[in-house]
């Protein structure tokens, strides 16, 4: 079985540009968690969404958006990037959404904020 | 408002020994913990996990361990070998939660 796939692998952008980053989950996985790691501050959570739904919401400002899609693939938006965004940004799928021990990481999409 | 906590941000063994990474809670509503490892470059990967009914869980050569009075655990490993040199994060959950809290991770490095 593939495993989660995240694209692009690397970003640049500049402050108050957007950006999409895209999330295929692993086949038959209805899924999808969306966590931002930086340096001191670990693994934050942004959003889960499953069957096309946002089930949870972490945190963070109304720039970090997402959705999925019927097939599973999910996308996350932020708006007019800061500085601070810069960050690996990580997926996460899983069969259901109690799946705990079968959530399976992507390797991240790298984003850096000129 | 850092949730799960490790204040261990890396750790260094040798190879043979055993491992002893920490982890501090401040949620008394969780009830379900992981360990997950990551190496540079991939995303993390699951290690183990504890329920807030046992105390102990073991899978080959690591062992968690859950304190609920204490909101601590901790992941052993034993013997330590070269190829578990990697960033740790512990994360914890609700059973009916939707929403997993991870540490900052502590960086282990089994020396050879």
């Amino acid at each position: 079985k593939a495993g989660v796939t995240q694209t692009p692998r690397y970003l640049i952008k500049t402050r108050g540009q957007q950006v999409t980053l895209s999330c295929s989950p692993i086949s038959g996985h209805r899924s999808v968690s969306w966590y931002q790691q930086t340096p001191g501050q670990g693994l934050q959570f942004l959003f889960e969404y499953f069957s096309e739904t946002q089930r949870n919401k972490g945190n963070f400002p109304g720039r970090f958006s997402g959705r999925q899609f019927s097939n599973s693939r999910s996308e996350m938006n932020v708006s007019t990037l800061e500085l601070g965004d810069s960050a690996l940004y990580l997926c996460a799928s899983s069969p259901g959404p109690r799946s705990y021990n079968e959530q399976f990481f992507g390797p991240g999409t790298r984003l850096t904020v000129l | 408002d850092q949730q799960v906590k490790q204040n261990s941000p890396s750790l260094s063994v040798q190879e043979g020994r055993i491992s002893i990474l920490n982890c501090d809670y401040t949620n008394s509503m969780f009830d379900y913990f992981l360990w997950y490892k990551k190496y540079p470059a991939e995303g993390p990967t699951f290690l183990i996990s504890i329920s807030s009914i046992k105390d102990k869980n073991e899978d080959g050569r690591f062992t968690v361990f859950l304190n609920k009075s204490a909101k601590h655990l901790s992941l052993h490993i034993v013997p330590s070998q070269p190829g578990d040199s990697a960033v740790y994060f512990c994360a914890a959950t609700t059973v009916t939660g939707n929403q997993f809290y991870f540490g900052t991770g502590t960086s282990l490095t089994v020396i050879p």
